[in-house]
């Protein structure tokens, strides 16, 4: 089971920030969060990934709170091409056989003009 | 430049037969996935392959089994299709580590653009 718990669906003005919220108040010392999303009828792609620094690339911004237990990913112009569902996932990143990537149902971001 | 091509997009078949879906990647990869995701958009992993080596295996049936010629595919075979195996079938693949002692750090995974498998 997904150890993380989101908002089911969220809008945004095309332009605006998008911030999209997830839970995860079980996370473990070794485990990092990770936020993928799914464009209609594509695969999964990955946005970024963190441990407790909060990361930026050129995709989005990710905030993990200082406690670890919950997260933000921001994309800071969401366009509507960023309309998608939105998967946070806790994963170990160093270990045996724990690597598996565990999806939960996540947040269908809907951008609107 | 498709980094994990997977083939066919659709498949239409009756129920019974065998099938293969093939994935490729060219990003020099030394781990691949298939996932499955069923009509409720849940997406769960089937298994994964690292260096020829299946490395999970989720409680799928044994009528799906990966093969994986070299390092670079991993395709699916499913045998005796039945109508639940309906689906779209996710390939991925990552750059993952390991060391001498069997640690692994894992990388961000790469997905196919899925197979949509009907079962009638």
């Amino acid at each position: 089971d997904a150890k993380t718990t989101q908002p089911p669906s969220m809008d945004c003005a095309e332009g605006r920030a998008a911030n999209l919220p997830c839970n995860h108040s079980t996370i473990s010392g070794n485990e990092y969060v990770y936020w993928y999303r799914q464009i209609h009828s594509q695969g999964p792609q990955y946005i970024i990934h963190g441990l407790k620094n909060n990361e930026t690339n050129e995709m989005a911004s990710l905030i993990i709170t200082e406690d670890r237990k919950s997260s933000t990913l921001i994309l800071p112009h969401a366009t509507l091409r960023d309309t998608a569902v939105y998967y946070c996932i806790v994963r170990e990143r160093y270990g045996g056989s724990q690597g598996n990537l565990i999806f939960g149902k996540g947040t269908k971001l809907s951008v609107k003009p | 430049d498709t980094a994990v091509s997977q083939t066919p997009k659709y498949l239409v078949t009756q129920m019974g037969n065998d099938k293969s879906i093939k994935c490729e990647q060219n990003l020099g990869h030394d781990t691949m996935y298939w996932y499955k995701q069923d009509s409720k958009k849940f997406l769960k992993i089937m298994f994964s392959y690292n260096n020829k080596e299946l490395i999970i295996n989720e409680t799928v049936p044994n009528r799906f089994s990966p093969k994986s010629p070299d390092k670079a595919h991993l395709n699916l075979h499913i045998n005796s299709l039945e109508l639940g195996d309906s689906a779209v079938y996710f390939c991925a693949s990552s750059q993952d580590r390991r060391s001498l002692r069997g640690a692994v750090r894992y990388n961000e995974q790469f997905f196919g653009p899925g197979t949509r498998l009907t079962v009638l």
